[in-house]
């Protein structure tokens, strides 16, 4: 079965530097979110879509954004890189069956690995 | 591929009854165990972080066990009330701190 799909799977920057991290869902999934995980930390929601609508939003920077497209892929843009910005970076979909969709098990994507150097 | 099972995956329960969920998991290599609890539009909730064989954690009225030589961890709650209502998500590492999370377990609790 398809799974979702995150690309690039590693990225290095270096400091204020920008980085564009993708996210395709499992078809027909119409949900993405998007999830930072630092060294040794439990993973922190950023933001979510349904519908390529943002329907909700967590601890995400200002320098962060993010955006779900037609075709149901998001991406999750990043500026003005910091160290502190390394972290694994998950992505997850799901088939919204509620009205937010937000307690659909979510399926998660392998990651993206931000180091900033 | 790491393959992280967790049943059943979703479970609707009354209030009072107890409860509990399996989450299966490749155990070469295993380094650590985590749960969290997920709630509607709100972060993961870390719940317990489990090591070694046998390890039994518990918090307030979850607990969870560990069996690193065959893979897998029970989850329990005693006595659900509604607030319990949340996905419990099951996430193994491997000699690494990249989680591996399984697809999770919908918990609804009616009144």
């Amino acid at each position: 079965a398809a799974g979702v799909i995150q690309s690039p799977r590693h990225l290095i920057k270096e400091k204020r530097e920008t980085a564009t991290l993708k996210c395709y869902p499992i078809p027909r999934h119409d949900t993405v979110y998007w999830y930072q995980q630092g060294p040794g930390q439990d993973p922190q929601f950023l933001i979510s879509f349904y519908e390529k609508m943002q329907s909700d939003k967590g601890s995400i920077p200002d320098r962060f954004s993010a955006q779900q497209f037609s075709d149901y892929h998001s991406e999750l843009n990043m500026s003005s890189l910091e160290l502190g910005d390394s972290a694994l970076y998950f992505c997850a979909s799901s088939l919204a069956t509620g009205p937010y969709g937000v307690t659909d098990t979510q399926y998660f994507g392998p990651g993206t690995r931000l180091t900033v150097l | 591929i790491l393959n992280v099972e967790q049943s059943p995956q979703s479970l609707h329960v009354q209030e009072g009854d107890s409860t509990n969920f399996t989450c299966s998991f490749p155990s070469s290599n295993f380094y650590a165990l985590h749960w969290y609890r997920w709630e509607t539009a709100k972060s993961p909730e870390a719940l317990f972080v489990m090591t070694l064989n046998g390890d039994e954690k518990k918090k307030g009225r979850i607990s969870a066990t560990l069996n690193t030589k065959e893979g897998y961890s029970y989850l329990y709650i005693k006595g659900s009330q509604p607030e319990d209502s949340a996905t419990y998500l099951c996430a193994p590492s491997y000699n690494t701190d990249k989680l591996i999370f399984g697809t999770g377990t919908r918990l609804q609790v009616f009144p």
